[in-house]
């Protein structure tokens, strides 16, 4: 089935970076790509964009190219996601989500993490 | 990148009531439509995939429909449990969500 575990919660100055991580486990990870999400407090949910865990390529979400970069390990079934130049519009919860036969939707989903900016 | 609208944004009903939510496409993403469920503090749930596809395990309340621009997502038989907000996703050009419906019972 599968699980995906993401790194700690993250507090950042305006202008600074995080990056977060995702180890998958329980499936074959380059089988499939991972998408990320995030969602701002009492907010909907925004697609970052997404990863192949098998060869590297990525897509992005217009708004955010530029400032997020994602990648993947496969010696650690971890894909990460770095986003730089960090605002107080990015403070909210970063999913990470197993792609699902190819596709940008998502079966299997990370438990979360936080990341807060603020001076 | 394609925008979703969702409406109604909220939605109050009661135990046994039938509901439906919309999602608007603005260019057509064919049936790359997918809906999902979310409870407060929790990651988001499948619900149904390639707009009407039921993901294993979901009721057989909850059924999907629509194709091009326009989908709904409808639940039949109202149960206290579906108290949540319901989110389209396009996945046929990226993976834009739509804001979302607050559905309250």
């Amino acid at each position: 089935q599968g699980q995906l575990v993401q790194s700690g919660a993250e507090v950042r100055k305006p202008g600074a970076s995080v990056k977060v991580s995702c180890k998958a486990s329980g499936y074959t990870f380059i089988k499939y790509h991972i998408g990320w999400v995030r969602q701002a407090p009492g907010q909907g949910l925004e697609w970052m964009g997404w990863i192949s865990a098998y060869s590297g390529d990525t897509d992005y979400a217009q708004r955010l190219k530029g400032r997020v970069t994602m990648t993947t390990d496969t010696s650690t079934n971890t894909v990460y996601m770095e986003l730089r130049n960090l605002r107080g519009d990015d403070t909210a919860l970063y999913y990470c989500a197993r792609g699902t036969g190819g596709y940008n939707y998502y079966s299997l989903w990370g438990q979360g993490t936080m990341v807060t900016v603020s001076s | 990148d394609i925008q979703m609208t969702q409406f109604p944004t909220t939605l109050s009903a009661s135990v046994g009531d039938r509901v439906t939510v919309t999602c608007r496409a603005s260019q057509s993403v064919s049936d790359w439509l997918a809906w999902y469920q979310q409870k407060p503090g929790k990651a988001p749930k499948l619900l149904i995939s390639k707009a009407s596809t039921l993901e294993g395990g979901v009721p057989s309340r909850f059924s999907g429909s629509g194709s091009g621009t326009e989908f709904t997502l409808s639940i039949t038989n109202l149960q206290p449990d579906d108290s949540a907000t319901y989110y389209c996703q396009e996945y046929g050009s990226l993976g834009t969500f739509g804001q979302g419906t607050k559905l309250e019972i």
